[in-house]
């Protein structure tokens, strides 16, 4: 069964800290890696990564792939009271016909003043 | 905003009732899915829908159905509820093929 692992499972930081979350998956016919922002109410989305070791930046974020050992990193720095949210991975894969994504449970980021 | 809307926002309702929840998807987007969200569970595929065909099932009970109709919209059917269903619904839409998904704001059913 297609797993996503999330770590850690939340996080309090004070702001200007930099922080990493942690994604790892195990995806038959893992194609990309997408990461989300959810604040109150739907998932935005952030990044997504196809190709390992190629760096993605937004900012203060930056994602990274490790198709090797499975695993993917979201990097904020600097962070602010507004990075506060739940941040989501999900391995994506070609269905019939389709296109799905699993999801992690997901890493609650609080950033306090 | 992302384009996708559903409705309703919220929605409570008794054991053994049920309910049609309904997204339309952005412009454009032929690719419908429905998530499921709990709090102790993360998001739960349930199900896909590509130009008004059923193209993949995931933790979906059988209880509920849903459908894409000709004009891409799509319902979700939930009947016989219990109080385990209570929880956020998301639609999603997409263009198709590899790609992000778009999520509406959720439908949040409470069951008492």
């Amino acid at each position: 069964e297609d797993k996503v692992v999330q770590s850690p499972l939340s996080l309090v930081v004070h702001e200007g800290d930099t922080v990493t979350l942690n994604c790892s998956y195990e995806v038959t016919n893992f194609r990309s890696l997408l990461w989300y922002k959810q604040e109150k109410k739907a998932p935005t989305f952030l990044f997504m990564l196809t190709s390992s070791g190629i760096e993605k930046k937004s900012g203060r974020l930056s994602s990274i792939l490790d198709k090797k050992e499975l695993f993917s990193i979201l990097n904020i720095t600097a962070t602010q009271t507004g990075d506060s949210a739940v941040y989501l991975c999900a391995g994506g894969y070609p269905g019939a016909g389709s296109y799905q994504l699993t999801f992690g449970k997901g890493t609650k980021l609080s950033v306090i003043p | 905003d992302s384009g996708v809307t559903q409705t309703p926002k919220h929605l409570i309702t008794a054991t053994g009732q049920r309910v049609t929840l309904r997204c339309s998807p952005r412009s454009g987007d032929l690719s419908v899915y429905w998530y499921q969200q709990s709090l102790d569970q993360g998001l739960q595929f349930l199900i896909q829908y590509y130009n008004g065909e059923e193209r993949a099932k995931g933790n979906i009970l059988e209880r509920f159905s849903a459908q894409q109709f000709p004009d891409l919209h799509s319902e979700l059917n939930l009947s016989s509820l219990e109080l385990g269903d209570s929880a956020l619904y998301f639609c999603a839409s997409s263009v198709g093929g590899v790609g992000e998904l778009f999520f509406g704001e959720g439908s949040r059913l409470t069951v008492l």
